[in-house]
């Protein structure tokens, strides 16, 4: 079944403490983006990537990085959570970076930062 | 930066009715994306337009992207409870590889 998947689903942790988010796609897809929801104000883009090694930032990086070295894989990393970063994270797919093409998403990571 | 603006934010309406989301910025894009989200899950991809002044329509609803590319509607006749669910519109930059989602429209329809 094609599919976005992210690991864990749930997370509450504490400031400061390392945590990784996992996003894997098993659509040969190029393009993967990572989004955060909040009430009131959609989806916004973290990070995204047209390819393997290549990353660039979206609309709301500060905090966090990602890496992008198997084509199917796109992990979300926080070095230091802090408090307003808790908040619902998606992972998404399309196969080729443009527009028009459909994103996939995951099911989404729900983040607590305490 | 929230590039764009949905109206309204909620939406309660009884089975039957009609109703109109908009979505709007002040910048281009180079195509628009409607998805609906259900409690839980991602969201999933209703339609894409791409040129100005498109309209298409997927059963009872009607997209119609903006002639300058810069706002879009989504219209519903008829609504079932099946189309409870939260609506995001999504634009495309000009080299199409960032999207910029709008605020949300939180759409009940009651039985």
């Amino acid at each position: 079944e094609a599919q976005v998947t992210q690991n864990p689903r749930y997370l509450i942790t504490v400031t400061g403490k390392k945590l990784t988010v996992t996003c894997s796609q098993n659509m040969n897809h190029e393009y993967m983006s990572w989004y955060r929801q909040d009430p009131g104000l959609g989806l916004r883009q973290i990070y995204y990537s047209m390819n393997v090694e290549v990353t660039d930032k979206g609309d709301v990086p500060e905090g966090y990085k990602v890496s992008r070295k198997e084509k199917r894989n796109f992990p979300l990393i926080l070095e230091s959570p802090s408090p307003n970063q808790t908040s619902l994270y998606f992972c998404a797919s399309s196969l080729s970076p443009t527009g028009d093409n459909e994103q996939f998403f995951g099911p989404g990571t729900r983040l607590t930062v305490l | 930066t929230q590039l764009l603006e949905q109206s309204p934010q909620f939406l309660s309406i009884q089975e039957g009715e009609n109703l109109t989301v908009y979505c709007n910025s002040s910048s281009v894009f180079s195509s628009l994306q409607w998805y609906r989200q259900e409690p839980g899950e991602g969201p999933v991809l209703l339609v894409t337009v791409v040129t100005g002044g498109e309209v298409k329509k997927l059963k009872r609803l009607t997209f119609q992207f903006g002639d300058a590319r810069k706002d879009s509607s989504l219209h519903i006749t008829a609504a079932q409870t099946g189309d409870t669910g939260l609506y995001l519109c999504a634009g495309a930059s000009r080299t199409g590889n960032q999207f910029y989602f709008g605020t949300g429209t939180s759409l009940t329809v009651i039985p």
